[in-house]
């Protein structure tokens, strides 16, 4: 059955700081992996990554492939009490099937 | 804003009731999807609607069904509710071949 686990659970964290987010999944037909963002209902859109190595940046936020190890980073640098959410991060098969984890709790503290 | 829409916001329903959620996206992406997302868990894929046509589903019984309307519009439907049903509802949309889905702000059912 395919899956996806990330870690931590949960993260608490002072404003300035540094956090890497874990993701690792096992799955059939893995088509690309996708991070979302999820503060309080609708989970929106981050990152998309099919390519393993190649990096994706978006200001303070970026994330990285990696094919081999069957698992995903996401970096958040110089935290901001705004970037208090759960993370999410999904793949899709080429079924069009999305699997979700159970996301990280991240918790910035001024 | 993603422009995707879900109705109603909030709703209470008891156990054995039957329940109708609606979803629409102002963008006109034609591929439609439907999750589950319980309190500490991650969005559980209910299924899949593309061109009017259920076409991938997830481990859901099948008091669970939905609709695709011609403008892309999308209901789901829940029979004979249980306990556990209470849960947040997204819905989101893409365009077919696409990976990036646009989610609702989701539809909260609590079943008594």
């Amino acid at each position: 059955e395919d899956k996806v686990v990330q870690s931590p659970l949960s993260l608490v964290v002072h404003e300035g700081d540094t956090v890497t987010l874990n993701c690792s999944y096992e799955v059939t037909n893995f088509r690309s992996l996708l991070w979302y963002k999820q503060e309080k209902k609708a989970p929106t859109f981050l990152f998309m990554l099919t390519s393993s190595g190649i990096e994706k940046k978006s200001g303070r936020l970026s994330s990285i492939l990696d094919k081999k190890e069957l698992s995903s980073i996401l970096n958040i640098t110089a935290t901001q009490t705004g970037d208090s959410a759960i993370y999410l991060c999904a793949f899709n098969t080429n079924a069009g099937k999305s699997t979700f984890g159970d996301g990280t709790t991240l918790t910035v503290k001024p | 804003e993603t422009g995707v829409t879900q109705s109603p916001t909030h709703l209470i329903k008891t156990r054995g009731q039957q329940v109708t959620l609606r979803c629409s996206s102002q963008s006109g992406h034609n591929t439609v999807s439907w999750y589950q997302q319980a309190l500490g868990q991650g969005p559980q894929f209910i299924f899949q609607y593309y061109r009017e046509e259920e076409n991938g589903r997830g481990n859901f019984p099948p008091r669970f069904s939905g609709l695709q309307f011609p403008n892309y519009s999308s209901e789901l439907n829940v029979n004979a509710l249980e306990l556990d049903d209470s849960a947040l509802y997204l819905c989101a949309f893409r365009t077919g071949g696409t990976d990036t889905q646009y989610f609702g702000p989701g539809t909260r059912l609590t079943v008594l």
